[in-house]
């Protein structure tokens, strides 16, 4: 089974900063790798697909990007509705699907 | 516009069995393949399992298999969850999420629903 790996788990930061959460494959996944948003009581929303292509209607802000088994997102400039917890979720295993434990983004 | 409402879930003995339901909206849903998905507290997400559009295939988590069963019902657009033997480990939110398929095995879900919440509880 492939496992995936979120790092950090938890973050903290500020309103304008520009924000990197890593996920690691454990074994190559070439571009299958999506990424959520998920806050509590809410429906997860994706951000990103196939690693690097922008969800219609998400912000330009977010940016993927990776391949293989190393996978970056990025927020260029963090806004207050942007605190949430973030997820990749690898579709190599399709139609089961991995995701990682998550990376919880605060407020510094 | 997309909407999925999950329903049916609830406190449940260790043991005993519950009907999970997603109604579907706004889209073709004899067209889509769909998953549900589980957050358990403390944990994040857990894919628990898939049912093609036709509704010939389906696939679970290795932690689900022969306990949990997924259906369809086109002609209602209803997604089901039927989860028997349910153990303290199964409690948390459950979401269902319709799929979209890309180029490859590129596949991602693009609306996913509210969540209900399942408790397992003598």
């Amino acid at each position: 089974d492939i496992q995936m790996t979120q790092s950090p788990s938890s973050l903290s930061a500020s309103v304008g900063d520009r924000v990197t959460i890593t996920c690691r494959a454990s074994q190559s996944i070439r571009n299958y790798l999506n990424w959520y948003q998920h806050k509590p009581g809410k429906a997860p929303k994706l951000l990103i697909y196939a690693a690097s292509n922008l969800q219609s209607g998400v912000p330009s802000r977010f940016s993927g990007s990776g391949s293989g088994t190393d996978f970056t997102l990025t927020i260029s400039s963090l806004q207050p509705e942007d605190f949430a917890t973030y997820y990749c979720q690898e579709s190599y295993s399709s139609p089961q699907a991995t995701f990682g434990q998550g990376t919880k983004l605060e407020i510094k | 516009q997309v909407q999925l409402v999950e329903s049916g879930g609830g406190v449940v003995q260790p043991g005993g069995s519950l009907r999970l339901s997603c109604a579907a909206s706004g889209f073709s849903f004899s067209d889509s393949g769909m998953h549900w998905v589980r957050q358990t507290p403390g944990k994040g997400l857990e894919w628990v399992s898939f049912i093609r559009f036709d509704g010939t295939y389906q696939d679970y988590a290795n932690s689900v298999k022969g306990r949990f069963t997924i259906s369809r019902d086109d002609s209602k657009n209803t997604l089901f969850l039927q989860m028997n033997s349910l153990r303290s480990d199964d409690a948390g939110v459950y979401y269902c999420a319709k799929e979209v398929l890309g180029s490859g095995l590129t596949r991602f879900f693009d609306y996913w629903g509210q969540g209900t919440l399942v408790a397992v509880s003598s």
